[in-house]
């Protein structure tokens, strides 16, 4: 059962535009979120996270918005760039049990086109 | 500082072969993961170690597979005996500390098909 949903299995965004990526969870004890990047025949890199005591994170280009009430959280990516075209994972800790146990999502490839 | 190393980077065999795969994680790092990438299931952790002891490995699929990490500069994750659907991108990560939330490092992947 997957506790950490990424239903878009890819996007295709124009550089320049907004690049928005989704993400559902189930677990209400989730209490930190991460978002990683991954290129192909690379291992995913840390990209941004955000504790479950805020609703928005802000780094540069990108911003992780939270909804706890809808368990739902997005990756903002403005503008897009065509550097930016990976696939991007969606990660979850569950509060209270082993501290750096992540739960990831399928993930989500994005293609910004120049 | 070279990041975590992972061995080898690709591995093909045959179906009821042993498969070892290894993993070197950043020096100072005291926590480390094993984790299959598939299209299906994305990133599913399958066990991860804190100082050198297994703590979780309810995410191993089945008896085939076992980890072990005899000191804290290598970990081994084997596949015995291997079959097809084992068959995915599997990443070693490591992490510094075990308290709050610390970021973990992931190695390049090892591609293995079982045919």
């Amino acid at each position: 059962d997957q506790q950490v949903k990424q239903n878009s299995p890819s996007l295709s965004v124009q550089e320049g535009r907004i690049s928005i990526l989704n993400c559902d969870y189930t677990n209400s004890m989730f209490d930190y979120f991460l978002w990683y990047k991954k290129y192909p025949a690379e291992g995913p890199t840390f990209l941004i996270s955000i504790s479950s005591i805020k609703d928005k994170n802000e780094d540069g280009r990108f911003t992780v918005f939270l909804n706890k009430s809808a368990k739902h959280l997005s990756l903002h990516i403005v503008p897009s760039q065509p550097g930016d075209s990976a696939v991007y994972f969606c990660a979850a800790r569950a509060y209270g049990g082993a501290t750096n146990k992540l739960i990831f999502g399928t993930g989500t490839l994005l293609a910004v086109q120049p | 500082d070279a990041g975590v190393i992972q061995s080898p980077r690709h591995e093909v065999t045959e179906m009821g072969q042993e498969v070892t795969l290894r993993c070197k994680p950043i020096s100072g790092h005291n926590s480390l993961f094993w984790y299959r990438q598939t299209m299906m299931r994305g990133l599913e952790l399958l066990i991860y170690f804190n100082n050198n002891v297994p703590i979780d490995d309810s995410g191993m699929p089945e008896d085939r597979f076992s980890a072990k990490m005899p000191n804290a500069s290598f970990s081994t994750l084997k596949i015995q005996p291997s079959e097809p659907r084992d068959s995915a991108v599997y990443f070693c990560a490591s992490s510094a500390g075990t308290t709050n939330y610390n970021e973990q490092f992931f190695g390049p992947g090892t591609r293995l098909t079982v045919l």
